[in-house]
Formats: C-alpha cells, sequence, structure tokens
C-alpha cells in the first residue's frame, strides 16, 4: 500500500510563472490537506478538501492559490505568478474517511522561486 | 482557538542519555494531540498520539509522552537516545473529534544526538 504520492518533489519557477503540486493520497483516503513549511518554521495549515469539495480553504492566502480535489486524480494545489515568499516545502497529508486521528503525510514538494 | 508551544528550539543530548522535548498546548476543548518526527528532506512521520484514552501514550521506535490536563503538557521522552534519533520534532494539537480538523503545529525542536 503506497503512502501519499507527492510530485515533484523538488520544484524550481521564475517569479511571475504558476507552480503545480500534486497529491495522490493513501488508497482509501477521502481527505487531503495541504501545508506550508515556510524554512525555519513549523508547518501551517492551508486547505482541507475531500472529493470535489473544499471544507476548509481558512489557511489559504487569499490570492493566487487554489487548490482541487477532483473525482478522479490526484489533488492540486496551484499557485499563480509566484513570487520569492512562495519559496517553501509543501506537504500533503491524507486520512480514511472514518474516524481516524493523526494524518499520513507525503515527502513534500520544496518550492524555489528564482 | 489552539496553539501549541515548544520549549527548546534546539536540544542537544549525549547517545544514550534521556531525551526530553517539551510541548505546551491551549485549547477550548479536549485536545488530540500528536508528536511528529521530520528526517531531513522528508515528510512528517507520526510518532505518537493522545485520543483521549490513557494518558501514558507510547510510540514508535521507544518514545512515549505523558498528557498532563493540569498542567496543559504533552512532553515527548526517550530513556535513551540513539544517533537515529537525530531530528526535528514537532507537536500538534487538534480539537477535532474526527481526523476532518485541523492540526495545529509547534514550531519544532531540533534533537542533537552525540556520540
Amino acid at each position: 500500500n503506497a503512502g501519499v504520492m507527492q510530485n515533484p518533489r523538488h520544484l524550481v519557477r521564475r517569479r511571475g510563472q504558476e507552480a503545480r503540486l500534486r497529491c495522490s493520497p493513501m488508497k482509501g483516503h477521502s481527505h487531503v490537506y495541504w501545508y506550508r513549511q515556510l524554512p525555519e518554521e513549523g508547518l501551517k495549515f492551508m486547505v482541507y478538501l475531500q472529493k470535489e469539495n473544499i471544507i476548509d480553504e481558512s489557511g489559504m492566502p487569499k490570492e493566487r492559490f487554489s487548490a482541487e480535489f477532483p473525482k478522479e486524480g490526484p489533488s492540486i494545489l496551484r499557485i499563480q505568478q509566484v513570487v520569492r515568499g512562495d519559496s517553501a516545502a509543501y506537504f500533503c497529508a491524507s486520512s480514511p474517511m472514518t474516524g481516524s486521528y493523526g494524518y499520513t503525510f507525503g515527502s513534500g514538494t520544496r518550492l524555489t522561486v528564482v | 482557538a489552539q496553539s501549541v508551544t515548544q520549549l527548546g528550539s534546539h536540544v542537544s543530548v549525549s547517545e544514550g542519555a534521556l531525551v526530553l522535548l517539551r510541548c505546551n498546548y491551549s485549547s477550548s476543548v479536549p485536545p488530540y494531540l500528536f508528536w511528529y518526527v521530520q528526517y531531513p528532506n522528508q515528510g512528517l512521520q507520526l510518532l505518537l498520539k493522545y485520543t483521549s484514552a490513557a494518558t501514558l501514550v507510547k510510540g514508535i521506535n521507544g518514545f512515549e509522552a505523558e498528557f498532563k490536563k493540569s498542567e496543559t503538557s504533552f512532553h515527548l521522552t526517550k530513556p535513551s537516545a540513539h544517533m537515529s534519533d537525530a531530528a526535528e520534532y514537532f507537536c500538534a494539537v487538534s480539537e477535532g473529534e474526527t481526523s476532518g480538523s485541523r492540526l495545529t503545529f509547534g514550531e519544532g525542536t531540533q534533537l542533537t544526538v552525540n556520540p
């Protein structure tokens, strides 16, 4: 049973470009969460999705950031017109539909904006 | 609102010595508490979790943590440090009863183990 798969592992974008980060949850998991880890900081919640629904996006920046979790395929975190301050590690986590405590995290995507 | 404070951003111990990583939380409802470990350039691995059952929780790799409501603490301990324990450790709190609640993380504690 593969874990949470994130790709790419490393992503370099120039300022103004778009970044697309993908997350495939564990098999049987229908809840997906995105967190951001800035250098020397802890993880900060961004968004919580279930299939085709955004449940809680209170941690998402108001502009340039969006997330989706379609019926088929991975969850996507999209950052438009990236700026240097977007450089960070972005982690995806998933959990099963039934009650469970604690997530399974992916290995993250490290975004560098140059 | 929930919050987590990890006392000490860096902790250094000798191999074989006791490991103690401190975590205090704030929560408006009975919390669920977690410790995660992060090795360089990797994701977070769940060490242990407290979900209102036994207050002393045993996790992987010989770690354990004790929930103390009166002290609002959930400190992580290991009797004897191993070189492979060197990593960053994060304490986290959730106020939800299901997996659908966000985690609030502390700033992390970097553990160094000296030979």
